[in-house]
């Protein structure tokens, strides 16, 4: 599976959108993008996942660039409880395990 | 959507003993699941993949026999730590594909936290 790259952490205000960049320049043409999050002492959660086109669901936007080299995930408008670590990770799909880097610690301040 | 439920959610025991943690796909089958361990501020770290009706395919560096994963049913696996050590303290969580809506994806379980004495 391709290496993601996503920055240690980042804050947003309460209400803004979060934008959660994630590089993964040497993703082949099967793998998806898939994003999750993990609140403290819990299990990871599913948000979203995407090959090439944008997607959206009611947690949260994926936006893949054309060359799917990059991607982003939006949270339209963060709250408290959207303090989390979210992981970027490529793989070929359900089937594949899924290898989890560092992520990004995404901090919501009120 | 898809439920993952692993029990218990934490446990508390002394150095030797064995502990079993189950892992249960609520409302899907699951023929593969997987387990991962996850030391504090640190990354999940894959353990194994565990194949229904089938043996348990370990990562490089983790014992299997340690390690006991049974995946006898669609729904359920479980993983036995054996002999359990203070260094073995750590927090283990479980997923397992299932689909929902668009395609298949993996869901996880809410871990379970190992504390050894």
């Amino acid at each position: 599976d391709a290496k993601t790259t996503q920055p240690p952490s980042m804050d947003c205000a309460e209400g803004r959108a979060a934008n959660l960049p994630c590089n993964h320049s040497t993703i082949s043409g099967n793998e998806y993008v898939y994003w999750y999050r993990q609140i403290h002492s819990q299990g990871p959660q599913y948000i979203i996942h995407g090959l090439k086109n944008n997607e959206t669901n009611e947690m949260a936007s994926l936006i893949i660039t054309e060359d799917r080299k990059s991607s982003t995930l939006i949270l339209p408008h963060a709250t408290l409880r959207d303090t989390a670590v979210y992981y970027c990770i490529a793989a070929t799909g359900a089937n594949s395990k899924l290898t989890f880097g560092k992520g990004i610690t995404l901090s919501v301040r009120p | 959507g898809a439920v993952v439920s692993q029990h218990p959610s934490w446990v508390i025991c002394k150095s030797g003993t064995s502990v079993k943690i189950e892992c249960r796909s609520l409302d899907f089958q699951a023929t593969t699941m997987f387990w991962y361990r996850q030391f504090p501020k640190q990354s999940l770290m894959l353990m194994a993949t565990s194949n229904e009706g089938s043996k348990a395919t370990y990562e490089q560096g983790v014992e299997k026999d340690k390690f006991l994963i049974n995946h006898a049913s669609l729904t359920l696996s479980t993983l036995t730590v054996t002999s359990a050590h203070p260094e073995d303290s750590s927090f283990y969580i479980c997923s397992a594909r299932g689909t929902t809506g668009r395609g298949e994806k993996l869901f996880f379980g809410s871990g379970t936290q190992l504390s050894v004495l």
